[in-house]
């Protein structure tokens, strides 16, 4: 079973906007992932929050964390046409070593 | 440094039939965990090995078996398939997650599996 969904299920934008994804899961964590997958293939890390961190920056990916709304999202500034990918969040419950995946957000940025 | 490697990258089987899967860890990880991705779904966990032995398992039945190797390499059994098995096997190495350490995933570029 997936232990989050991510919203919305697919978001189509042109290049220079802003990309918005959040992501909902069930149980307590220690932390948050965001992946990325291209095309079916394998994903990619791309950035992790920690349980007591509420947001955090990475390039152009910022992400923020609201633990007692069991809740996270992932904003891409300035989009480009190969940030188009599926992004999925990941979470590892408290004193395991399972990373759960989300349902993903499909990201369709055209030039 | 390589990354995971995953074979066969692609394979077709029938019913009944039994497949294995391949994966090679990341140089210096020691823990594995492999996953199952049906068409427009996020990842699956199937389970995880650690120092050879399974150490976790999520909701698939027992003919998913799998088996790590002292180099940390590490193989996914399916038998008996059943059509509902097509999807892409994804493996993803890492160092353990001990406490409250982050359990951050490297993965493979997968197998795909059609079962007709």
């Amino acid at each position: 079973s997936q232990q989050g969904e991510e919203d919305p299920q697919a978001l189509s934008i042109q290049e220079g906007e802003n990309a918005t994804m959040n992501c909902s899961y069930k149980t307590s964590i220690n932390n948050l992932q965001w992946y990325r997958q291209n095309s079916g293939r394998g994903l990619v890390h791309l950035i992790l929050i920690r349980s007591n961190e509420r947001e955090k920056h990475s390039g152009r990916l910022r992400v923020t964390l609201d633990t007692s709304k069991k809740s996270s999202s992932l904003l891409i500034t300035a989009s480009r046409a190969a940030d188009t990918a599926s992004y999925f969040c990941a979470t590892d419950a408290y004193n395991t070593d399972k990373l759960i995946f989300g349902t993903g957000t499909r990201l369709q940025v055209f030039p | 440094e390589t990354g995971v490697t995953q074979s066969p990258t692609h394979l077709i089987k029938t019913r009944g039939q039994q497949v294995t899967l391949r994966c090679s860890s990341q140089s210096g990880h020691n823990t594995v965990s492999w996953y199952q991705q049906a068409l427009g779904q996020g990842p699956q966990f199937i389970f995880q090995y650690y120092r050879e032995e399974e150490n976790g398992r999520g909701n698939f039945p027992p003919r998913f078996s799998g088996l790590q190797f002292p180099n940390y390499s590490s193989e996914l059994n399916v038998n008996a398939l059943e059509l509902d098995d097509s999807a892409l096997y994804l493996c993803a190495s890492s160092l353990p997650n001990r406490g409250s350490g982050a359990n951050v995933l490297t993965f493979g570029a997968g197998s795909r599996l059609t079962v007709l």
